[in-house]
């Protein structure tokens, strides 16, 4: 069946560091391809999303690229700051929807 | 966006006794509600799929007579959890799809002493 899989945290970084959170995928068909984040005390929200293979999806200086020949869809910022720090999930909507297990981030000052 | 809330957000209970979970849809109305499962550390497990007027779909290894979803109407789905023990301790959560996009309720965290 469709699976996620992503890079086990937690992540530390300092504030302005570049992030990269790797998530690679399996699934039949063409599923679309999301990252979801989870601040404290509260449910999951979409930060950005790609229906097809090269698509980019990005938001709040977030980015992740479709990229079908790898399978993957890494999340990226460039410079994070402290209110990034959140439990990131990377997932799928093949038939169903499919997460991955969550990579807790903190932004240290 | 659209909006999806739980109540309680969080419950303590006792062995043995049933506790009820609510997820309701603000703003707009959902045919379809979806109830997952949050390990810690875990990802999120779907356990069903909740259809307002007709019966609910459940995940394969999900006990329907331990978790009873009720969705009879548009805005409110509920989820009981009948005669819970200790390891039905997570974190529960649900959503809803408006349009394309799906909303997440912010989840409720139950523990069974």
């Amino acid at each position: 069946g469709d699976s996620v899989t992503q890079m086990e945290g937690p992540v530390t970084l300092s504030e302005e560091a570049f992030l990269t959170i790797n998530c690679t995928y399996t699934a039949t068909g063409y599923p679309s391809l999301f990252w979801y984040v989870q601040y404290p005390g509260e449910g999951l929200q979409l930060l950005l999303k790609a229906t097809k293979a090269d698509d980019k999806g990005s938001n709040k200086g977030f980015e992740a690229t479709y990229r079908k020949e790898t399978t993957s869809f890494h999340l990226e910022k460039g410079s994070v700051q402290v209110s990034d720090s959140a439990v990131y999930f990377c997932a799928l909507r093949g038939n169903d929807m499919r997460f991955g297990a969550g990579t807790r981030l903190t932004v240290k000052p | 966006g659209a909006v999806v809330s739980q109540h309680p957000s969080w419950v303590i209970c006792k062995s043995g006794t049933s506790v009820k979970i609510e997820c309701r849809s603000l703003d707009f109305q959902a045919t379809t509600m979806f109830w997952y499962r949050q390990f810690p550390k875990q990802s999120l497990m779907l356990m069903a799929t909740s259809n307002e007027g007709s019966k609910a779909t459940y995940e394969q290894g999900v006990e329907k007579d331990k978790f009873l979803i009720n969705h009879a109407s548009l805005t409110l789905s509920t989820l009981t959890v009948t005669s819970a023990h200790p390891e039905d301790s997570s974190f529960y959560i649900c959503s809803a799809y408006q349009g394309s996009e799906q909303f997440f309720g912010p989840g409720t965290r139950l523990t069974v002493l």
